[in-house]
C-alpha cells in the first residue's frame, strides 16, 4: 500500500537554529500535505495544509514565519522550524491525499528536541 | 490551531472484554468520520471510517456508530486484547480531501 515517510524520525537541535522535516509519498502523488504537532499526551494539532505548488494555508494561531512548509514536489512537502526554541520540542506528523479514493495517509512522525 | 487536546481520559478494560470509545466531535457540517488508534512514539494508524450517511459500519472486530443528532461517535471494540492498548483518536472532515480535525483521545490500556 501508499507509504508515507517522514525524515529524519527524531532530531535534537540548539536553541536558535532552524531545522528541517521533510514529509514525502512514496508510491502516489501527494496533491495535498498537512503537518500536524502534537505535544505528550495530547491530540494532534492541525497547523497547516501544504498544496503542491502552492503557499501553504496556516490554521489559526500558527506562526507561518516560524513554520516554514515547502510543498515544491507533488512526493516531497518540507517543515521548516526556524529560530527554535524548547517549546517547540513536539512531536510533528504529516499526512498525505491524492493516492486512489484520496486516501490519507500519515507518517511515523518525527521528535524534534531543542535544547 | 484546532482540535487541542487537554490530558488524555483513560478506559482499562479486562483483556476479553468489549471496549467502548466515545467521542464527540464538533462541526456538524462534518461527513466523515475516521477512527485511528496511535501507539507511542508513532503516527496514527487508521481504523475504521464512517460517512454521515450512515450511522453503523462494521470491520473485523471493530464497529463504529455514528449519531448525527447529538454529534457523537463511539468505537466498540469485541474482545479486547492486550494489543488494543493505545491511544484512540476520532477525526472529522467536511467535504472530500479537507482537512482532517482530530478530537481529544482516549487512552485504552488492556489489562490481563
Amino acid at each position: 500500500g501508499a507509504v508515507v515517510s517522514q525524515h529524519p524520525s527524531w532530531v535534537i537541535c540548539k536553541s536558535g537554529t532552524s531545522v528541517k522535516i521533510e514529509c514525502r509519498s512514496l508510491d502516489f502523488q501527494a496533491t495535498t500535505m498537512f503537518w500536524y504537532r502534537q505535544f505528550p499526551k495530547q491530540s494532534l494539532m492541525l497547523m497547516a495544509t501544504s498544496n503542491e505548488g502552492s503557499k501553504a494555508t496556516y490554521e489559526q494561531g500558527v506562526e507561518k514565519d516560524k513554520f516554514l512548509i515547502n510543498h515544491a514536489s507533488l512526493t516531497l512537502s518540507t517543515l521548516t522550524v526556524t529560530s527554535a526554541h524548547p517549546e517547540d520540542s513536539s512531536f510533528y506528523i504529516c499526512s498525505a491525499t491524492g493516492g486512489v479514493g484520496n486516501t490519507i495517509y500519515f507518517g511515523e512522525g518525527s521528535w524534534l528536541t531543542v535544547v | 490551531g484546532e482540535s487541542v487536546g487537554l490530558h488524555l481520559p483513560t478506559l482499562s478494560v479486562q483483556e476479553g472484554d468489549n471496549s467502548i470509545i466515545n467521542c464527540a466531535y464538533s462541526n456538524s457540517a462534518s461527513d466523515y468520520f475516521i477512527w485511528y488508534k496511535q501507539e507511542s512514539g508513532k503516527g496514527p494508524q487508521f481504523i475504521i471510517d464512517i460517512r454521515s450517511n450512515m450511522d453503523k459500519r462494521q470491520g473485523q472486530r471493530v464497529t463504529v456508530l455514528l449519531n448525527k443528532t447529538v454529534k457523537h461517535l463511539s468505537l466498540q471494540i469485541a474482545a479486547t486484547q492486550p494489543g488494543d492498548s493505545a491511544v484512540y483518536f476520532c477525526a472529522e472532515m467536511k467535504g472530500y480531501g479537507n482537512k482532517l480535525v482530530f478530537g481529544a483521545g482516549t487512552i485504552l490500556r488492556v489489562k490481563s
